[in-house]
């Protein structure tokens, strides 16, 4: 069974740091994209970064490109997302999600298992 | 440009049809995928690719695009049904993209 389990939320004051760590199973971890996607209190999805099953690939949102940071942990199938330099406006559920990608005409990429998310909020 | 942009709320009587439109530019390129997600719930894949549906979703859901355009139909909604769907794409960036959510009342 695929599972995907986020852990590391909680509170922090402005400008403070926080990790975020999605734990998998049930699949072979280096062949599959993961993503963060959050969500504010009351709005929509917004994906935040992805990494490539070999870690060569990673991309980031404009709202957190130069303060959070993605990497994978292949002894322990989990992925990170160190979130640096924080803001009011980073509260929010995050979630991990597994990316599939097919190589097509047109490509297919879909998210086909979620994680339950945590919470992040950053407040004084 | 790289946004995916949705209406923000639509509503159906029970055992009718209801549209769910995504539209941009990323959807003349790429598939658009349809998540599902209820209060307190995370959300899950309704329709990804071309009309294809994850093993357990109902055939009343479908999908279809034409140009910028993708939409997600529910023909003969249930009161189950009730809930926010969004779209999901990507840009010539590799950027995964939402829709800002519509929300379905049954």
């Amino acid at each position: 069974e695929v599972q995907l389990v986020e852990s590391g939320g909680g509170l922090v004051n402005p400008g403070g740091s926080l990790r975020l760590s999605c734990s998998t199973s049930g699949f072979t971890f280096s062949h599959y994209d993961i993503n963060w996607v959050r969500q504010a209190p009351g709005k929509g999805l917004e994906w935040v970064s992805s990494i490539s099953g070999s870690s060569n690939y990673i991309y980031y949102a404009d709202s957190v490109k130069g303060r959070f940071t993605v990497s994978r942990d292949y002894t322990k199938n989990s992925v990170s997302l160190q979130m640096n330099s924080l803001r009011a406006e980073d509260t929010a559920v995050y979630y991990c999600a597994r990316e599939v990608d097919y190589y097509d005409i047109p490509p297919l990429y879909y998210f086909d298992y979620w994680g339950r998310g945590t919470l992040v909020v950053v407040s004084s | 440009s790289s946004e995916l942009t949705q209406d923000p709320a639509l509503s159906v009587a029970l055992g009718q049809t209801v549209r769910i439109t995504c539209q941009g530019d990323s959807l003349r390129n790429f598939y658009a995928n349809w998540y599902q997600q209820k209060p307190g719930q995370a959300p899950s894949l309704v329709i990804y690719g071309k009309n294809k549906r994850p093993s357990g979703i109902p055939d009343r859901f479908s999908g279809s695009s034409s140009g910028n355009t993708a939409s997600l139909t529910i023909t003969g909604a249930q009161a189950e049904d009730e809930a926010d769907y969004y779209c999901n794409s990507r840009d010539s960036s590799s950027n995964r993209l939402f829709g800002g959510g519509t929300k379905v009342t049954v």
